[in-house]
């Protein structure tokens, strides 16, 4: 069965960097894009990029451009997102999802990693 | 951007009840419009994409229709389970973006 699993909470100072690791399985690792989605407490879903696991092409939201990278290993078919100079409205549930259709389709999602930045 | 609006952001309902969240968009999105439930502490579900393709697994009480900017969300017939966040979002121009959310209640 398709599984997507995240690294576990990280607890962070403001400037500093958080990377979320993301390990797919039970389908083939890069036939599907992964999105990066965040959910602010209490609030809603937003979009934070997507990375082709085939050929490692990204592309990321406007806001977070500058501080946002998402990589992939294909030896272990796992996609790492990596948010830098972190400010409290970076605290939230960072989820990996999986693309079904290549049309955005988020079918699959991972379990959430709780990031907190916290002086 | 294309900004997505739902309405009502809240609604109050009986097991039983028909119900129906309302999705727009800023622009034209075709009917590349996907809906997802959440429960608190859980995660996303995917409940149906391309605005009216029913997810595999999921109940024949959730429909979808709607094209270009509007669309509906329905529920046949409220189940106890069903009681929930529903989030729409439009996958037809990066930066996918998603609806506010409706937040459903028993009454």
């Amino acid at each position: 069965q398709v599984q997507l699993v995240q690294s576990g909470a990280e607890v962070k100072k403001p400037g500093a960097s958080v990377k979320v690791s993301c390990k797919a399985s039970g389908y083939t690792f890069t036939d599907h894009y992964i999105h990066w989605v965040r959910q602010a407490p209490g609030q809603g879903l937003e979009w934070m990029g997507v990375i082709s696991p085939s050929g490692g092409g990204t592309s990321y939201a406007q806001k977070l451009q500058v501080r946002l990278t998402m990589t992939r290993d294909t030896s272990t078919s796992t996609v790492f997102m990596e948010l830098n100079s972190l400010r409290s409205e970076d605290t939230a549930v960072y989820y990996c999802t999986r693309d079904g259709r290549a049309m955005g389709v988020f079918d699959y999602w991972g379990q959430g990693t709780l990031v907190t930045v916290s002086s | 951007d294309i900004q997505m609006t739902q309405s009502p952001s809240s609604l109050s309902a009986s097991v039983g009840d028909r119900v129906t969240i309302t999705c727009r968009a800023s622009q034209t999105i075709s009917s590349y419009l996907n809906w997802y439930q959440q429960k608190p502490g859980k995660v996303p579900k995917l409940l149906i994409y391309a605005a009216s393709t029913l997810q595999s697994g999921v109940p024949s009480r959730f429909s979808g229709s709607g094209s270009g900017t509007d669309f509906t969300l329905t529920i046949s017939s409220l189940q106890p389970e069903d009681f929930a966040t529903y989030y729409c979002q439009q996958s037809h121009i990066t930066p996918s973006t998603f609806g506010q959310g409706t937040r459903l209640e028993i009454k």
